[in-house]
């Protein structure tokens, strides 16, 4: 079964910290993976997506990594701001396949 | 990026009434479309997939009769829950993609419903 798993569940910082957000699966052949954001009563808007043959992508002050081989992912987010303040979920997929999510990390940044 | 709208947003219904959610592709054509449940304070579990012009395929405890799923278009997907009951108050979200190899899978706003 596949399983994904993130963690802190919660996370609390003050602005302009940098902050690092894990992400662990347990099957390193996955094929995509991706990291979303979510307000708190809306959809899921795509922040990064690394694809099969990438270890990381990058934007703005937002930085993913994929670790195949020990089944992890981070997201890292520099300075952060009280608008970074949301849940953020990771998921995977298999090609051609639909995305397993992880239980998301809450995050708040404080002003 | 692709929009997918979903309507409604937000939705009350009396116990025992039918509600239909609509998922639509608004610039590009969407050959698979997914539904997901969301409980507060929880992450997204695939309810079914659907694909244009055939059957949805239902995930390991879906009640089929109870989620009626149909993807008559390119662009439009609907949910219904008949005969709804409290407990199938949740958020619900729909997303959509034409290329789902590559990753590339937009979400709609979600939309909550409320059984009376």
């Amino acid at each position: 079964k596949q399983e994904v798993t993130q963690i802190p569940a919660a996370l609390s910082v003050p602005e302009g910290e940098n902050l690092v957000l894990n992400c662990s699966f347990t099957d390193s052949a996955i094929y995509n993976l991706q990291w979303f954001r979510q307000d708190p009563g809306k959809g899921l808007t795509s922040l990064l997506l690394i694809q099969s043959s990438q270890r990381e992508q990058t934007s703005g002050r937002l930085n993913a990594s994929l670790d195949k081989s020990s089944g992890r992912s981070t997201l890292y987010i520099a300075a952060s701001q009280p608008g970074d303040s949301a849940t953020y979920l990771c998921a995977h997929s298999y090609y051609g396949q639909n995305f397993v999510f992880g239980p998301g990390t809450r995050l708040s940044v404080l002003p | 990026g692709a929009v997918v709208s979903q309507h409604p947003s937000w939705v009350i219904c009396k116990s025992g009434t039918s509600v239909k959610i609509e998922c639509r592709s608004l610039d590009f054509q969407a050959t698979t479309m997914f539904w997901y449940r969301q409980f507060p304070k929880q992450s997204l579990m695939l309810m079914a997939t659907s694909n244009e012009g055939s059957k949805a395929t239902y995930e390991q405890g879906v009640e089929k009769d109870k989620f009626l799923i149909n993807h008559a278009s390119l662009t439009l997907s609907t949910l219904t829950v008949t005969s709804a009951h409290p407990e199938d108050s949740s958020f619900y979200i729909c997303s959509a993609s034409w290329r789902l190899e590559a990753g590339e899978l937009f979400f709609g706003e979600g939309s909550r419903l409320t059984v009376l």
